[in-house]
C-alpha cells in the first residue's frame, strides 16, 4: 500500500520569499511517481510538477522545484519568490509504476499555504 | 486544447433522488479517473477506466454508485439513491498513459 504524509496543515510565508512544503511517502514499489497539485479556494485541481523515482535530477517547473530525497522518502515542494496568488491548498500525491491498478493517485491531506503581503 | 469538462458544476438534490455526474476527458487521453473529496476523507479514488474499460473500482463506496464510459469522450458517475453522506466534491481527471492526470473543475454535490 502507498501512503503520503504531509505534516504541515498550514504554512505562512511573506510575499517574495521562498517556502518549502513537506511530503514524505511510503511504498514498496521499486518504481513510482510523485506529483504536486495546487487547489485554490475556487476549488479546481492544478497539476504543478512531477518527479519519477528513477529521475536523476530534481524536477523544476518555473518557480516550482521538487527536492527529491529518495533515501529519506521525501519529495518536498519548493516555491521560490512567493506571490499572493500562490495562496492555496497544496497536495502531494503518489502513483505506482503503472499497469494494473497502479495508475491511481494516492493523495496526502494537504498543506494550506497563505502568502502575506 | 480544452481541459477536462465536468457537469454540472453544482448539484443540490434531495435524499433518495438519482444523481448523474458527467465528464468529458481531454481528447486523446486513454485513462479516466473519478475522485471524491471530503473534509473527513480527503481525496480518494472511486474508479478508473483505461480505453473505456473499468480497471479498478475498489474505491466505489457501495452498490448505490455506478460509473460508465460508453465511449472515449464521455463518462458518467451515477448515485441512486442518493444520501446526505454522499455530499462532496466529485472530480473527474484524465491522462495519457502514465503522464500526469489533469483534473476537471469538479462537481459540488449537496444531498439534503
Amino acid at each position: 500500500a502507498q501512503k503520503i504524509t504531509q505534516t504541515q496543515p498550514g504554512m505562512f510565508v511573506q510575499e517574495k520569499e521562498a517556502v518549502t512544503l513537506d511530503c514524505t511517502y511510503d511504498t514498496s514499489d521499486p518504481s513510482y511517481g510523485l506529483f504536486w497539485y495546487k487547489q485554490p479556494s475556487s476549488g479546481e485541481m492544478i497539476f504543478l510538477i512531477y518527479q519519477g523515482s528513477y529521475d536523476q535530477q530534481n524536477a523544476t517547473e518555473g518557480r516550482y522545484s521538487l527536492n527529491f530525497q529518495k533515501a529519506r522518502k521525501s519529495a518536498n515542494l519548493v516555491i521560490s519568490a512567493s506571490q499572493l496568488g500562490d495562496s492555496a491548498m497544496y497536495f502531494c500525491a503518489m502513483r505506482g509504476r503503472g499497469g494494473g491498478s497502479n495508475y491511481k493517485l494516492t493523495f496526502g491531506k494537504g498543506t494550506l499555504l497563505t502568502v502575506n503581503p | 486544447d480544452a481541459g477536462v469538462i465536468q457537469s454540472p458544476r453544482h448539484e443540490v438534490t434531495e435524499m433518495g433522488q438519482e444523481v448523474t455526474l458527467r465528464c468529458k476527458p481531454i481528447s486523446g487521453h486513454d485513462y479516466l479517473f473519478w475522485y471524491r473529496q471530503t473534509m473527513m476523507r480527503g481525496l480518494e479514488l472511486l474508479i478508473y477506466f483505461n480505453n473505456n474499460v473499468p480497471i479498478d473500482d475498489s474505491g466505489m463506496p457501495e452498490d448505490r454508485f455506478s460509473a460508465k464510459m460508453p465511449n472515449a469522450s464521455f463518462s458518467t458517475l451515477k448515485i441512486q439513491p442518493s444520501e446526505p453522506r454522499d455530499s462532496a466534491v466529485y472530480f473527474c481527471a484524465s491522462s495519457q498513459g502514465n503522464q500526469p492526470q489533469h483534473f476537471g473543475d469538479g462537481t459540488r454535490l449537496s444531498i439534503l
